[in-house]
C-alpha cells in the first residue's frame, strides 16, 4: 500500500538557519503530494502541494520539489523564523477516482529558537 | 467565515461511555474525512463520506461509527470507548474528490479514556 516517510524529529534550529525535512513515499501511480503545518492548538493547513513530476510547489519561502526518481518531496526554507515554529505533516493523495484518501507521514516538530 | 467546527474541544471520558464528536462545515463540501492523530504519529483515516446518507471506512474504524444526514454535519460516535481511543481527532472536508484538493480542517477534539 502507499506509504509516506518523514525525517525523525524534533528538529531545533536557530532563526534565519537553512531548514531541510526530508519526506520519501511509496505509491502505485502518481499521487499528489503535499506539506501539511499544525500550529500548536490548531488543525493541519495546506502549505504547499505538487501534482506531477518536477512540480515545484511554494509557498511563504518554503519550497518542495516533486522528485519522481528518487519518489522524494523534501521540504526547504532559507531563511526560518521563530514563527515557522509547528509541526510539518508530508502527505500523498492517490490519483484514482472518487473521494480523495491522504496518507500521513508521521510528521516532523520544528522548533526556531532566536 | 467558520470553516470546519469541532466540538468539544476536550473531553475525558471513562472507560465504556459513549459520546459524539461533532463536525459541521459552512464551505458546502461534500466530501467529509475524520481521523485521529496519536502522539508522534501521523493523521489515519477513521471513516470518510462522499455526501449526504454515503459513507465508508478508512484505515481505522474500528470502535466508531459515523452518519452524514446533512451536506454540513458529520459526527462520530464511540460506543464504548477504550483506552486505545485516546487521542486527538480531526475532521476534514473538501469540496470535490480531486486528488489535488486540498482539505480543510477543524482545530480538533482532544479526547482521554481513563
Amino acid at each position: 500500500g502507499n506509504s509516506v516517510t518523514q525525517m525523525e524529529g524534533p528538529v531545533t534550529l536557530s532563526e534565519e538557519a537553512f531548514l531541510t525535512i526530508n519526506c520519501t513515499y511509496t505509491a502505485t501511480g502518481y499521487p499528489s503530494l503535499f506539506w501539511y503545518v499544525q500550529y500548536p492548538g490548531e488543525g493541519l493547513q495546506l502549505l504547499l502541494k505538487a501534482t506531477k513530476a518536477d512540480d515545484k510547489g511554494s509557498n511563504k519561502g518554503f519550497e518542495a520539489t516533486y522528485r519522481k526518481e528518487t519518489t522524494s518531496f523534501h521540504l526547504e526554507k532559507g531563511s526560518v523564523q521563530v514563527s515557522d515554529s509547528a509541526v510539518y505533516f508530508c502527505a500523498l493523495s492517490d490519483r484514482g477516482a472518487g473521494a480523495q484518501k491522504l496518507v500521513f507521514g508521521q510528521g516532523t516538530r520544528l522548533t526556531i529558537n532566536p | 467565515n467558520a470553516g470546519v467546527t469541532q466540538t468539544p474541544k476536550f473531553r475525558i471520558l471513562k472507560i465504556g461511555q459513549s459520546m459524539t464528536l461533532q463536525c459541521t462545515q459552512d464551505m458546502n463540501h461534500n466530501y467529509m474525512y475524520w481521523y485521529r492523530q496519536d502522539p508522534g504519529m501521523g493523521l489515519k483515516l477513521i471513516y470518510y463520506s462522499v455526501g449526504a446518507g454515503i459513507t465508508d471506512k478508512g484505515e481505522v474504524p474500528n470502535g466508531y461509527n459515523v452518519s452524514r444526514s446533512t451536506t454540513e454535519d458529520f459526527p462520530l460516535r464511540l460506543e464504548l470507548a477504550a483506552p486505545s481511543q485516546t487521542s486527538v481527532y480531526f475532521c476534514a472536508s473538501i469540496s470535490t474528490g480531486g486528488s489535488n484538493q486540498p482539505q480543510h480542517f477543524g482545530d480538533g477534539t482532544r479526547l482521554s479514556i481513563l
